[in-house]
């Protein structure tokens, strides 16, 4: 089984300012990684995701992630946001075997105040 | 495409009363899930189904029961709704895995039930 640690529930930033979002996973297979948005009142959107290859990983609206498999993180940065980067952030883990399930963490909301 | 939507978009139940919460998908997916968001725990997952006829159990299955009597539908049931069922519910979809490839879930809008 799999499981996803996010080590921040609230990240406040102002705008223009840099964001990282961390997120730790444990598991004791190989894994895919993945980071969604959750705009208010909606659904889950697909920001980006880790399936292997190049550990940079970089994802809509300027949005990168980096997977360190020693370290087992993946956490998401932003260089600048903006007052629309406002939202709640989830990471998510499957095994890479035949198990169609995601795990995700407890989220974190990021508010992007002027 | 409409994607995955949902109905209802709110419900108010009391204890004890029985609803059922329809998703459907027009992105001929195999997979469909049921999940439940709650503060501070992120989305659990209730019950999914591989395909038309088949369901299976997640993370949190208790007072649900599911039904994939077509492809582009999964209902969730509650039988006999209670507080502690009070929450968000989301159904996802996603195509067949093949060649060990990932497995992109795309969202429905969310159904926010209260349970009295």
């Amino acid at each position: 089984a799999q499981s996803v640690t996010q080590l921040d529930s609230q990240v406040p930033v102002f705008e223009e300012a840099p964001v990282e979002l961390r997120c730790n996973y444990s598991s004791s297979v190989s894994v895919y990684l993945f980071w969604y948005v959750q705009y208010p009142n909606q659904g889950l959107q697909l920001l980006l995701k880790y399936l292997s290859g190049s550990t940079l990983v970089k994802g809509i609206n300027g949005f990168e992630a980096e997977f360190n498999k020693s370290q087992t993180s993946f956490h998401l940065r932003k260089p600048s946001v903006h007052i629309s980067d406002t939202a709640e952030y989830f990471c998510a883990v499957s095994s890479t075997s035949n198990d169609y399930k995601l795990s995700f963490g407890a989220g974190t909301t990021v508010t992007v105040r002027a | 495409n409409a994607g995955v939507t949902q109905t209802p978009k709110f419900r108010v139940l009391k204890t004890g009363q029985s609803m059922t919460l329809l998703c459907a998908q027009d992105m001929n997916h195999e997979y469909m899930y049921w999940y439940r968001q709650d503060p501070g725990m992120g989305l659990r997952l209730i019950h999914y189904s591989v395909g038309e006829g088949t369901t299976a159990k997640g993370e949190v299955p208790d007072g649900y029961n599911v039904s994939r009597l077509k492809k582009q539908n999964f209902l969730l049931g509650l039988e006999s709704a209670a507080p502690s069922q009070t929450s968000v519910y989301f159904c996802a979809s996603s195509s067949i895995i093949r060649d060990f490839s990932y497995n992109e879930q795309f969202f429905g809008p969310g159904t926010r039930l209260t349970v009295l």
